[in-house]
């Protein structure tokens, strides 16, 4: 069945320093791929998204491209900020049921 | 994006009680799920809640532990039966984006403790 690995974490890193969350995935057919972030004690918001393969999502510096021939969706950002730090996790649509697959979640907590 | 609220946003209750989480969109939506997220966790899809029929619940959840309602295209309750200590969660709703089969958005959360 589909399923989506991630990083596992949890990830420190100190201020400006460049960030790489790890995903792959297993899918039949053509899955669209996210990136969802939890800021502490909030709800799910989405960050990013690719449709389709060598699509790349963007938002708020962060960035992931669909690698369909690793099935991968790394998330990555140049210069990672205090506000960043929350829970990050990858997720993918499974059209032939009507859902979404998250991974297990990634936490990033970034030093001043 | 709808735009989705949820009732109450935290909350402490006693075991065996129950509380019923309402989850409110700005729009019409075809699709709604409830979503349950363990302390550390990831999340589980509890069920798909039905406009004008029983909701489709996931292995592992039952209908009587969480009755679900969906009376109109816009509003959802779940109600969590009978509660122990393993039900301290946070619980989620969804919808999809309308037209769109494949990005979901959420509420804020529902962050309950039973004691």
């Amino acid at each position: 069945g589909n399923s989506v690995t991630q990083m596992e974490g949890p990830v420190t890193l100190s201020e400006e320093a460049f960030l790489t969350i790890n995903c792959t995935y297993t899918a039949t057919g053509y899955p669209s791929l996210f990136w969802y972030v939890q800021y502490p004690g909030e709800g799910l918001q989405l960050l990013l998204k690719a449709t389709k393969a060598d699509d790349k999502g963007s938002n708020k510096g962060f960035e992931a491209t669909y690698r369909k021939e690793t099935t991968s969706f790394h998330l990555e950002k140049g210069s990672v900020q205090v506000s960043d730090s929350a829970v990050y996790f990858c997720a993918l649509s499974d059209p032939s049921a009507s859902k979404i697959i998250f991974g297990s979640g990634t936490r990033l907590s970034i030093r001043p | 994006s709808a735009v989705i609220s949820q009732k109450p946003s935290r909350d402490i209750c006693q075991r065996g009680t129950s509380l019923t989480i309402q989850c409110q969109v700005d729009s019409q939506v075809t699709m709604m799920f409830w979503y349950r997220q363990q302390p550390g966790q990831s999340l589980t899809l509890i069920a798909t809640a039905n406009q004008g029929s029983e909701a489709t619940y996931e292995s592992g959840f039952v209908i009587d532990k969480f009755p679900i309602s969906r009376p109109n295209l816009t509003f959802s309750t779940l109600t969590v039966s009978n509660m122990s200590p393993e039900d301290s969660s946070i619980y989620l709703c969804s919808v999809y984006q309308e037209g769109s089969l494949d990005t979901q958005y959420f509420g804020p959360g529902t962050r309950l403790t039973v004691l």
